[in-house]
């Protein structure tokens, strides 16, 4: 069955430090990868998309299929990034519908 | 916001009474999901709809019905609440005009039941 996995409920680092979120993820075929993002009580936001290959607030993803993994990146951490972090997928056929992990709250401290 | 709103943000109800949760977008998206959203669970698909009156099951549909009679609106019903149903519910659409299955969500409907 597919799954997403995302193996560390809580992250925390310090501002200015690399972040790394992962996501790994159960699919055989060729499947569409996200990262979303909320913010204490606010609605999800789509961060990224693997198609787009593209960076956002200073965070970057890349799908590696070998590793079926889509972990997501930041050089240097700040305070503003602190929130609920969603890795999801997609594929052909599915209504759309998207896979979710459970999720990883990344904690930026000063 | 992708045009995309859920009415009310907050309610309160007693549990056995009947419960509405409306999501409304201006975006003309083909597809809408409903979401139900608890610590430790993530989000999890209750029903969806893949176009007006076409709907199907999610994964924690108990106790839940939806309709879709038009393409702006889709509705969450809790036909007899229980205190398991507190949560918070988001409403996602996707579709429209997208080679990309991306969803874009609403602000959320924070249902207590007491």
């Amino acid at each position: 069955a597919q799954r997403v996995t995302q193996p560390e409920k809580l992250l925390s680092v310090f501002k200015g430090a690399p972040v790394e979120l992962k996501c790994n993820y159960s699919y055989s075929g060729s499947p569409e990868l996200f990262w979303y993002v909320q913010y204490s009580r606010q609605r999800l936001q789509l961060l990224l998309r693997h198609i787009s290959r593209e960076s956002i607030k200073g965070f970057t993803a890349d799908l590696n299929k070998g590793e079926t993994s889509f972990h997501l990146k930041k050089p240097f951490a700040q305070e503003e990034d602190s929130a609920m972090y969603y890795c999801a997928l997609s594929y052909a056929g599915n209504n759309r519908k998207l896979i979710w992990g459970l999720g990883t709250s990344l904690a930026v401290n000063p | 916001d992708a045009g995309i709103t859920q009415s009310p943000r907050h309610k309160v109800t007693e549990t056995g009474t009947p419960v509405t949760l409306r999501c409304h977008q201006t975006e003309n998206h083909r597809y809408m999901y409903w979401y139900r959203q608890d610590p430790g669970h993530g989000l999890r698909l209750i029903h969806y709809s893949y176009g007006v009156k076409d709907t199907d099951k999610g994964e924690v549909s108990d106790g839940y019905s939806v309709s879709r009679s038009k393409t702006e609106d889709f509705l969450l019903t809790l036909e007899s609440a229980t205190s398991s149903q507190t949560s918070v519910y988001f409403c996602a659409i996707s579709g429209r005009g997208s080679v990309s299955n991306e969803q874009y969500f609403g602000p959320g409907t924070r249902l207590t039941v007491t």
